[in-house]
């Protein structure tokens, strides 16, 4: 079965101070990993697709990065608008379903 | 750019109340999905569209059924609403996932309370 694990759940961090979230899955043939945004009561936004180990991608203060096993997304020098939860998703070849399996996601809160 | 819209942001209806959900995409997409989220358990699948008049069963279908008439029309139908159906429910569509690996794009939700 397809796995998807974040961590951590939540973090809190002071403007300026640089981290990372981390997303690890487990899956048989991967074909993309989606990285989304979550602001409180709407929708996920889109950030990014990683398609194979070694793929980083970049966003403003963000980037995205994959291997084998996990995926992290890099925040750099954050704002307080960068607080959001942070959802990861893994689309695989397995039992010939296509459909995402989501991590739980990281609430993310950067304090001024 | 990419637009999926919801019929309401939020919604109140009495238990035993028959509830419809509906969801248009303005992308062409062959893939139309519903989704519910709840706090500590993350984005759940209902329902998943691949065509019009095609659906797959997600994880959680029990209570719920779909219709997808037209391909830009999705609609998430709950026959005889419980409390425990209040939610926050997502739609999403996405390109046909076969030869390739497409996002997802969501619309902004549906809070339905089930009193």
């Amino acid at each position: 079965e397809d796995q998807v694990t974040q961590s951590p759940e939540a973090l809190r961090l002071q403007e300026g101070e640089s981290s990372s979230l981390n997303c690890s899955y487990t899956v048989s043939g991967l074909r993309g990993l989606f990285w989304y945004r979550q602001d409180p009561g709407k929708g996920p936004e889109f950030l990014f697709t990683l398609y194979s180990a070694g793929e980083e991608k970049e966003k403003e203060r963000l980037k995205a990065t994959l291997t084998k096993k996990e995926s992290f997304l890099h925040i750099t020098a954050p704002k307080p608008e960068d607080s959001a939860t942070y959802l990861c998703a893994v689309q695989a070849i397995s039992g010939g379903s296509y459909i995402p399996t989501f991590g739980r996601g990281t609430s993310l809160i950067v304090h001024p | 750019d990419v637009k999926v819209t919801q019929s309401s942001r939020y919604l109140v209806k009495r238990t035993g109340e028959k509830v419809f959900l509906e969801c248009v995409q303005d992308m062409d997409h062959e893939n139309m999905f519903w989704y519910r989220q709840d706090p500590g358990l993350g984005l759940r699948l209902i329902y998943f569209s691949y065509d019009v008049k095609m659906k797959e069963k997600g994880d959680i279908p029990e209570g719920y059924s779909v219709s997808r008439e037209k391909k830009e029309r999705f609609s998430l139908i709950l026959e005889s609403a419980s409390t425990n159906q209040t939610s926050m429910y997502l739609c999403a569509s996405s390109p046909a996932f076969q030869g390739g690996s497409y996002e997802q794009y969501f619309g902004p939700g549906t809070r339905l309370t089930v009193t």
